[in-house]
């Protein structure tokens, strides 16, 4: 499965999207990017994934460039409690291991 | 509640005890998964079972047993562990037949080894 590269830490205001971005320039054609978010001291939670097109869903949407060569996690109104570690994974479809990164550390502050 | 129930929610163990963990999950899903988080690391990948059959095991060492007795149960037996071995364990199950694909974590297992 391709790697992925993501910031080390974002903070963001209350209230603001939070734009979580992904780097996964090794991304073949049948992987898909999934992202996962764990907040603190609990099991990771599944948000998203996606191919090519761009997908929304009631907890976030995501965002694939063209050349599928990154992309991006949009908290539309980040609250408190979306304060995590958010893990952008590329995996093929149906395979069975999830292997997570270090991730990206999201501080939402009021 | 995810769906996935691990039980206990923290352990403490000796080095000489034996102990086992448990997931439950009642989703239908058909594969299931142990993790292993220790402090400020990464989740790393233990186990993987896929219809009962063990399908990976990434160089884990044998004072960690796995064993799932069916599609919805799964266990972690642990004897002789090391202090190191102190962690967050997590199980997880998928099933890889749906549109999903997306994998259910339960609340993890807070080990500690003394």
């Amino acid at each position: 499965d391709a790697k992925t590269t993501q910031p080390t830490s974002m903070d963001c205001a209350e209230g603001r999207a939070a734009n979580l971005p992904c780097n996964h320039s090794t991304i073949s054609g049948n992987e898909y990017v999934y992202w996962y978010r764990q907040i603190h001291s609990q099991g990771p939670q599944y948000i998203i994934h996606g191919l090519k097109n761009n997908e929304t869903n009631e907890m976030a949407s995501l965002i694939i460039t063209e050349d599928r060569k990154s992309s991006t996690l949009i908290l539309p109104h980040a609250t408190l409690r979306d304060t995590a570690v958010y893990y952008c994974i590329v995996r093929v479809r149906g395979g069975n291991k999830l292997v997570f990164g270090a991730g990206t550390i999201l501080r939402v502050k009021s | 509640e995810t769906g996935v129930t691990q039980t206990p929610r923290h352990l403490v163990m000796g080095m000489t005890n034996k102990k086992s963990l448990k997931c439950e999950q009642h989703l239908g899903h058909n594969a299931m998964y142990w993790y292993k988080q220790s402090a400020k690391k990464p989740l790393e990948l233990m186990f993987v079972y896929n219809f009962k059959e063990q399908t990976e095991n990434n160089s884990v060492p044998s004072r960690f047993s796995p064993e799932c007795p069916n599609s919805s149960h799964l266990f972690l037996h642990l004897h002789t562990l090391q202090p190191e071995d102190s962690a967050l364990y997590l199980c997880a199950s998928s099933n890889d037949r749906t549109v999903n694909y997306g994998y259910t974590f339960g609340s993890g297992t807070r080990l500690t080894v003394v």
